[in-house]
């Protein structure tokens, strides 16, 4: 059964800092990887998704790479904003399912 | 215009109590879902629907029936709710199963 770990659970860091969330899975056998964004009280954003043939993706200041055979994935923030405090999901598709969700890792970005 | 919305955004309701949650998405997808996250905050999937037919059912008590009567809405309606009911459900859609996944703002259900 898939199983979705994102490490850090929280992460505090001041402004201007570039940082790295960690997510990792237990079955390679992914059709694509979704990074998503949930604000306190809010839905989910999507941030980036990176099929499997994929190395990596980028979006502004978001760029998300994807190692499918070691079973990780890596979101890293560049100059981060406080705007950008919020819980960062990772979800892996496999074919013929849904996505299954880490836990998120909780981003706090202190001005 | 909102893509994926739902309705109501806040549900208090007290057990034994019989509801529905509505989702409608404007993005011409096939494919829609609903989504538990618990008070650990771990989303999990209960249904998805593929062009109005059932393709996935995870193991929820039966007191759950999803009814969708066009591809653009897939409802949630929830049987005798017990407290352990209390969540935020969330609704997203796809344009197919395989696809981006964009979801709603949820719905906070709380059962007293």
């Amino acid at each position: 059964k898939q199983e979705v770990t994102q490490i850090p659970a929280a992460l505090s860091v001041p402004e201007g800092e570039n940082l790295v969330l960690n997510c990792s899975f237990t079955d390679s056998a992914i059709y694509n990887l979704q990074w998503f964004r949930q604000d306190p009280g809010k839905g989910l954003t999507s941030l980036l998704l990176i099929q499997s043939s994929q190395r990596e993706q980028t979006s502004g200041r978001l760029n998300a790479s994807l190692d499918k055979s070691s079973g990780r994935s890596t979101l890293y923030i560049a100059a981060s904003q406080p705007g950008d405090s919020a819980t960062y999901l990772c979800a892996v598709l496999e074919t013929g399912y849904a996505l299954n969700f880490g836990k998120g890792t909780s981003l706090l970005v202190t001005p | 215009d909102t893509a994926v919305s739902q309705t109501p955004k806040y549900l208090v309701t007290q057990m034994g109590n019989d509801k529905s949650i509505k989702c409608e998405q404007n993005l011409g997808h096939d494919t829609m879902y609903w989504y538990k996250q618990d008070s650990k905050k771990f989303l999990k999937i209960m249904f998805s629907y593929n062009n109005k037919e059932l393709i996935i059912n995870e193991t929820v008590p039966n007191r759950f029936s999803p009814k969708s009567p066009d591809k653009a809405h897939l409802n949630l309606h929830i049987n005798s709710l017990e407290l352990g009911d209390s969540a935020v459900y969330f609704c997203a859609s796809s344009q197919t199963p395989n696809t981006e996944a964009f979801f709603g703002q949820g719905t906070r259900l709380t059962v007293v």
